[in-house]
């Protein structure tokens, strides 16, 4: 079975502080790892992936993620993070039962970033 | 290159009554996706179409059902209207083929059910 848990629901941070945004998944099957952002009314914009390879991910606007297996984690993280970063982050699993092209994503509940001046 | 379109933005509907929803996914992308987002349940899978046949369905009532077109634009339709149906729609589209990963979302079609 497929699963996402993003063990904070809300991060408040600082302007130019670090951040990291927490996530462990469960998968039966070959992981494949996403984070998005999405901004209010709005949908949902992928910031990075990891489908193997290098366990360290870069993505867009700063923010990298790692993966690790022992762990089953993939935490997002941002070294400094702007006003501009304030939005909600899903973590998401993608599952590919057969006969699927894409699959289905598994999100978490998300984790509301707000930057504070 | 235009994003995925959904349409119309924003519905109200009353209790009872049936809604269509629509998504025309990036040119060239074949397959579509759709998700059910509320504060409650958070992101839930719909269904996924490719080459207009239903290729998953997420655990929905029959309520809720979608389709997709030869030139791969998707609708999905809710019939019987129910307040906890009040959400935000999202469809998401995908090249489709074998060794793809990655969706593209719309900005989503959001239903008040009154």
């Amino acid at each position: 079975a497929q699963s996402v848990t993003q063990l904070d629901s809300q991060v408040p941070v600082f302007e130019e502080a670090p951040v990291e945004l927490r996530c462990n998944y469960s998968s039966s099957v070959s992981v494949y790892l996403f984070w998005y952002v999405q901004y209010p009314n709005q949908g949902l914009q992928l910031l990075l992936k990891y489908l193997s390879g290098s366990t360290l991910v870069k993505g867009i606007n700063g923010f990298e993620a790692e993966f690790n297996k022992s762990q089953t984690s993939f935490h997002l993280r941002k070294p400094s993070v702007h006003i501009s970063d304030t939005a909600e982050y899903f973590c998401a699993v993608l599952f590919r039962p057969g006969g699927s092209t894409l699959g289905r994503l598994y999100f978490g509940r998300g984790t509301q970033l707000t930057v504070w001046p | 290159k235009a994003g995925v379109t959904q349409t119309p933005r924003y519905l109200i509907k009353t209790r009872g009554q049936q809604v269509t929803l629509s998504c025309s996914p990036i040119s060239g992308h074949r397959s579509v996706s759709w998700y059910q987002q509320t504060p409650g349940q958070g992101l839930q899978f719909l269904f996924e179409y490719f080459s207009e046949t239903q290729r998953n369905k997420g655990n929905f009532p029959g309520r809720f059902s979608g389709r997709q077109f030869s030139n791969s634009r998707s609708e999905m339709n809710v019939s019987t209207l129910e307040l906890g149906d009040s959400a935000l729609y999202l469809c998401a589209s995908s090249p489709g083929g074998g060794g793809n990963t990655e969706a593209f979302f719309g900005q989503g079609t959001r239903l008040t059910v009154v």
